[in-house]
């Protein structure tokens, strides 16, 4: 069965440290995307890649850096520029032209 | 400046009953708008897509509107079922900030009561 999978479902951080959240997906699409999730508020975008090898800042790019070596995995990093990381992330992929967007289950990321 | 209002913010109703969820936006210009259903700690799933030209469109239990017009846009779930709990988020794609892009609702909170 074709999916995006998220991993790890809850990923724990201490302060200071960078931590890398895992989306791959077998969908064949060529857009994929990162969403930050927040109690009371609408999913925001962090970064989005339309192709292999580049990738384009959204509305809250700050503190966090991704990569696109490969049309399936599209990874997140949260460096410790990003001052309050504690939400739950979720990952999205699509066709051209946003056909057939597909969310992943999500990872949950507290800080202790 | 572009959004997407959703009303009300939580709602709860007794299994078997009918609910009506709202969605205002000002998105210009205006692509499609969807309505996803989120169980707690998962992924949203896609319930409909609308666009531009159409009203209505069902998807079991569920049937959405859309007034381009006064931009507006309603999710009516019909007979509630327990599994019915989840947030209902409205999306509408448009232009924004150099791009296409989905700009969310903060979503509907829907508890279905035995």
């Amino acid at each position: 069965d074709g999916g995006i999978t998220q991993s790890p479902k809850y990923l724990f951080r201490k302060e200071g440290q960078n931590v890398t959240l895992s989306c791959e997906q077998n969908l064949n699409h060529d857009a994929m995307y990162w969403y930050r999730q927040d109690p009371g508020q609408g999913l925001r975008l962090i970064y989005y890649s339309q192709i292999v090898n580049d990738f384009q800042k959204g509305d809250i790019a700050e503190g966090y850096s991704v990569s696109r070596e490969k049309k399936e995995s599209f990874p997140l990093t949260v460096t410790s520029a990003q001052k309050n990381p504690t939400a739950f992330y979720l990952c999205a992929s699509s066709m051209e032209g946003g056909r057939g967007y597909t969310f992943g289950s999500g990872t949950r990321l507290t800080v202790v | 400046k572009n959004q997407v209002e959703q009303s009300p913010q939580s709602l709860i109703i007794l299994e078997g009953k009918n609910c009506t969820l709202q969605c205002n936006y000002t998105v210009s210009p205006f692509s499609n708008l969807r309505w996803y259903k989120q169980d707690t700690g998962r992924g949203p799933v896609s319930l409909t897509i609308m666009t531009f030209s159409e009203n209505t469109k069902s998807n079991g239990r569920y049937t959405a509107t859309l007034d381009a017009d006064t931009k507006q846009s309603s999710l009516h779930i019909t007979a509630s079922q327990l599994s019915d709990s989840a947030s209902y988020i409205c999306v509408v794609r448009g232009f924004s900030g150099g791009y296409n892009k989905l700009i969310f609702g903060a979503g509907t909170r829907l508890a279905v009561h035995p």
